[in-house]
């Protein structure tokens, strides 16, 4: 079957670093997302992977490695806007998204 | 730029009740989606349009009814709602070029069936 697994809920405090990762099984794969949804608002697009290695957009970067079926989502300099729930989707053969349920990222000063 | 607009944000409903959500979009894209999330579970997808007058089933379709008579709306029809249906249901659409088939939400509509 195809599944994603996020972990359910993270603490950080601002100004540290997280690492929020997903592990994925799906039929195929075309490609991985992360979106970040703050609560009661749409999810927005974070990043895309297609290829292996780490790709860095300011203060966040994420990270792929196909054959262990892994990604991770890192964020720098954490700031209390970041706290919202962050979502890694996968593309499978299908060009079909597959969502993890999401992991809850709470900032503390 | 208004990008994806839902309409309406809430609705309480009796079971039993239709009722049709509205989503537009002013990008040109021709992918159009409806999710819905719930607690603890990644958003499922409900139907999706590759294209005017196109419609097709997706994970969780059962309940749901869609249109796509114009490019740039994409409806969906409850024709009798049911407690399983409280939701959050989000619209998104996607341009065809983009390899990545990046997604743009709307903001959302919260649903609760009594």
């Amino acid at each position: 079957g195809q599944n994603i697994d996020q972990p359910t809920e993270m603490t950080a405090t601002e100004g540290a670093i997280v690492q929020i990762n997903c592990t994925y099984q799906t039929s195929g794969f075309n490609g991985l997302f992360w979106y970040q949804q703050h609560a009661g608002e749409a999810p927005t697009f974070l990043s895309y992977n297609v290829l292996d290695g780490l790709e860095e957009k300011g203060r966040f970067s994420s990270f792929l490695s196909r054959s262990k079926g892994y990604s991770y989502l890192l964020l720098k300099e954490l700031q209390m806007k970041d706290s919202a729930s962050y979502l890694c989707a996968t593309l499978d053969s299908n060009y079909q998204l597959i969502w993890g349920a999401g992991t809850k990222l709470i900032i503390k000063p | 730029n208004a990008g994806v607009t839902q309409t309406p944000k809430f609705r309480v409903l009796k079971t039993g009740q239709s009722m049709t959500l509205l989503c537009a979009q002013d990008m040109n894209h021709e992918y159009m989606y409806w999710y819905r999330q719930d607690p603890g579970m990644g958003l499922r997808l409900i139907h999706y349009s590759v294209g005017e007058g196109t419609t097709a089933k997706g994970e969780v379709p059962d309940g749901y009814n869609v249109s796509r008579l114009k490019k740039q709306n994409f409806l969906l029809g409850l024709e009798s709602a049911a407690p399983s249906q409280t939701s959050v249901y989000f619209c998104a659409s996607s341009s065809k070029g983009d390899g990545a088939n990046v997604l743009t939400f709307g903001a959302g509509s919260r649903l609760t069936v009594l």
